[in-house]
């Protein structure tokens, strides 16, 4: 099945400044989405971005379907950034594989 | 979007025990699963709920263990059975399909 790589897996930010998350998928796929999963555990929605560059707010992301990555790219970050970021891919008739998720921490 | 909601939010039970899990949905869906997330961990797909049949297991995880039931198109139920302290994790809900996924609030189980 596909895999999914995610990197860096651990990112300590001080406020306002800005990061870049990477997730590289190992076939084509039907479906990537970006998620954050918040301190009380509740996985968030971000992106829905099999290609292409959405922007939402301080957030946006990128997906390179051609080259099997894509970016989530966090500007101004603030505390309530602070999580885990996941990635993950469905590609054919396969369940949604997650990677092993970019745990941020950002610093006042 | 789809509203999910799950049911307990959180339990502490004692081991050797069962848990029922319910999910909810505010929309009839084609497709329901079920995902572990172990401490520390990513999310790992547990079965897909088929409405009117039964739930289709990914390795590593069973039928006795983890009984699934789809009585309806918004609705399913993940026991977990004869629990152990490596039970301990978040159970999630999740709808959708060939696009995008959308996640219930999940249920935060602790094994004793």
């Amino acid at each position: 099945g596909i895999q999914v790589e995610q990197s860096p897996p651990d990112l300590i930010l001080q406020e306002g400044a800005n990061s870049t998350l990477r997730c590289n998928f190992s076939d084509s796929v039907n479906n990537l989405q970006w998620f954050h999963q918040n301190p009380w555990g509740q996985l968030i929605n971000l992106f829905y971005i099999p290609s292409g560059t959405k922007q939402n707010g301080r957030l946006s992301a990128t997906t390179v379907a051609t080259e099997r990555y894509s970016l989530l790219y966090i500007s101004s970050s603030q505390t309530t950034d602070s999580g885990v970021y996941f990635c993950a891919a469905l590609s054919g008739n396969t369940p949604l594989v997650f990677g092993k998720g970019t745990r941020l921490s950002v610093i006042a | 979007s789809a509203v999910i909601s799950q049911k307990p939010s959180r339990d502490i039970c004692q081991r050797g025990t069962s848990l029922t899990i319910q999910c909810q949905v505010d929309s009839q869906v084609t497709m329901m699963f079920w995902y572990r997330q172990q401490p520390g961990q990513s999310l790992t797909l547990i079965a897909t709920a088929n409405q009117g049949s039964e739930a289709t297991y990914e390795s590593g995880f069973v039928i006795d263990k983890f009984p699934i039931s789809r009585p309806n198109l918004t609705f399913s139920t993940l026991t977990v059975s004869n629990m152990s302290p490596e039970d301990s994790s978040i159970y999630l809900c999740s709808v959708g399909g060939a696009h995008e996924q959308y996640f219930g609030p999940g249920t935060r189980l602790t094994v004793t």
